[in-house]
């Protein structure tokens, strides 16, 4: 089955840019959907978009529209999550997790990214 | 998009029974059966507990039961076990092909 492994924390001014990146184990890995999960300290569980690892089919949650980039590379197994210009309000960790195509269970994440912003 | 509406908390003595529910609207919950549940235990990923409303992934516990009516889903954990203590997150498809957690819920082992 698939795994997913997340690169490591990091700590960011605002204003700068950052990519996050989701690798996926298993030959399998392009027939799922990858999402991207924010939690801010102490809250809960927020969806940010999602991406169709094949075809590169992206939805992203009203919210982080236009603030978030997702994008895949289906040839090195690998989604990713950008931002052009970090905020202080960005801190949070952040999940990737899996749903394979057909499916809407998302049964294989990360273990996740902590991004802290701060002057 | 707001959240799907869950209680912040609910407890139980080990062995017992608890039912969290998730309310949505006709967009979510009500118009299909995408409904999941999943486990966050501190400093932890979240683990898919239930989905398509009341079925198990491989591994689950049948302890861990789902069920879903009009607009509000819920999720039975019985005989109640100091493990199962942890945060309860309910996550529904959206119409146009997103998805959209719950609030959240604390289950606490007395």
């Amino acid at each position: 089955e698939v795994q997913l492994v997340q690169s490591g924390a990091e700590v960011k001014q605002p204003g700068e840019s950052l990519k996050l990146s989701c690798q996926g184990s298993g030959n399998s890995f392009a027939t799922y959907w990858i999402g991207w999960v924010r939690q801010m300290p102490g809250t809960g569980l927020e969806w940010m978009g999602l991406i169709h690892v094949l075809d590169s089919d992206t939805r992203y949650r009203p919210s982080f529209e236009g603030q978030i980039t997702i994008s895949a590379d289906k040839s090195i197994s690998t989604a990713y999550l950008q931002w052009s210009s970090l905020q202080a309000s960005d801190t949070g960790m952040y999940f990737c997790a899996g749903a394979r195509h057909g499916t809407a269970v998302w049964n294989i994440w990360g273990q996740g990214t902590l991004v802290t912003v701060s002057s | 998009q707001s959240a799907l509406t869950q209680p912040a908390s609910v407890s139980g003595s080990p062995g017992q029974s608890i039912t969290i529910s998730c309310t949505g609207t006709s967009s979510d919950v009500g118009g299909h059966n995408y409904v999941s549940w999943y486990q966050q235990h501190p400093d932890k990923a979240p683990k898919a507990m239930i989905y398509d409303v009341s079925n198990r992934p491989s591994g689950v516990s049948s302890r861990f039961s789902g069920s879903k009516s009009g607009n509000t889903a819920s999720l039975t954990i019985s005989g109640l076990q100091a493990e199962d203590e942890a945060d309860y997150y309910c996550n529904s498809y959206v119409r146009g092909g997103t998805y959209v957690f719950g609030s959240g819920t604390k289950v606490t082992v007395l």
